[in-house]
């Protein structure tokens, strides 16, 4: 089955600096790939995702890149500020065929300290 | 649009009793997945269901826990004679479909502890 590496497990950066979280899959016909924000004690919030049909997309701060030839995509979030501290999950579809089946990384613990 | 609702929020059983968590998808939803997060860990997936349909329980345990999304009402994921280390987070997603259009929506969660 599908598995999904995630790195760092923590980060910490200070307010302003830019933060990058990196995942690896080994599913190929994995093609979507969604970032969760978690913050404590709350339900995981869907930040942005990608399709397999796209390198890059943008959203405001925080921007996505996948490389289907190496199976790994990572998160960057600029300008850094201290509600961005949470836990970020990355995931893939195992299979393919199904945005709601999918295989979690472990999670990074992001800390922005003002 | 309320999004989707679980409920209880926290749960607290004694080995050996039953634990039934429930989950109504956002409207318009007909698709339902629950999802267990141990401590500190990420999110696993156990069931897929449409309405009186379960269309994946790759990661349900095979044994005490089972799944249903009747005609009429929420979902509900059974636990029966409830073990510690069924002490996780239960959550609840939808979509509006299957497929490879429609992203998850996830719910607030069901913390359960087994003492």
């Amino acid at each position: 089955g599908e598995n999904v590496e995630q790195h760092p497990s923590t980060l910490s950066v200070q307010e302003g600096d830019s933060a990058v979280i990196k995942c690896t899959y080994s599913d190929s016909a994995s093609n979507y790939f969604p970032w969760y924000k978690q913050e404590l004690g709350k339900r995981p919030q869907l930040i942005i995702d990608i399709r397999s049909n796209v390198g890059e997309k943008k959203d405001q701060r925080i921007a996505v890149t996948l490389n289907k030839t190496a199976k790994h995509f990572s998160l960057h979030i600029t300008e850094t500020q201290p509600e961005d501290s949470a836990v970020y999950f990355c995931a893939g579809n195992a299979g393919g065929t199904s945005y709601g089946k999918l295989t979690f990384g472990q999670g990074t613990i992001l800390t922005v300290h003002p | 649009n309320a999004g989707v609702m679980q409920n209880p929020r926290h749960l607290v059983r004694r080995r050996g009793q039953e634990a039934r968590l429930r989950c109504s998808p956002m409207k318009g939803h007909s698709h339902v997945y629950w999802y267990r997060q141990l401590p500190e860990e990420g999110l696993k997936f156990m069931v897929y269901l449409q309405k009186e349909n379960i269309i994946d329980e790759s990661g349900m345990p095979k044994e005490r826990f089972s799944a249903e999304f009747p005609k009429e009402g929420p979902s509900i994921l059974r636990i029966q004679q409830v073990v510690r280390g069924d002490s996780a987070a239960y959550f609840c997603a939808s979509s509006k479909a299957g497929g490879t259009d429609s992203p998850l929506h996830f719910g607030n969660g069901t913390r359960l502890t087994v003492t």
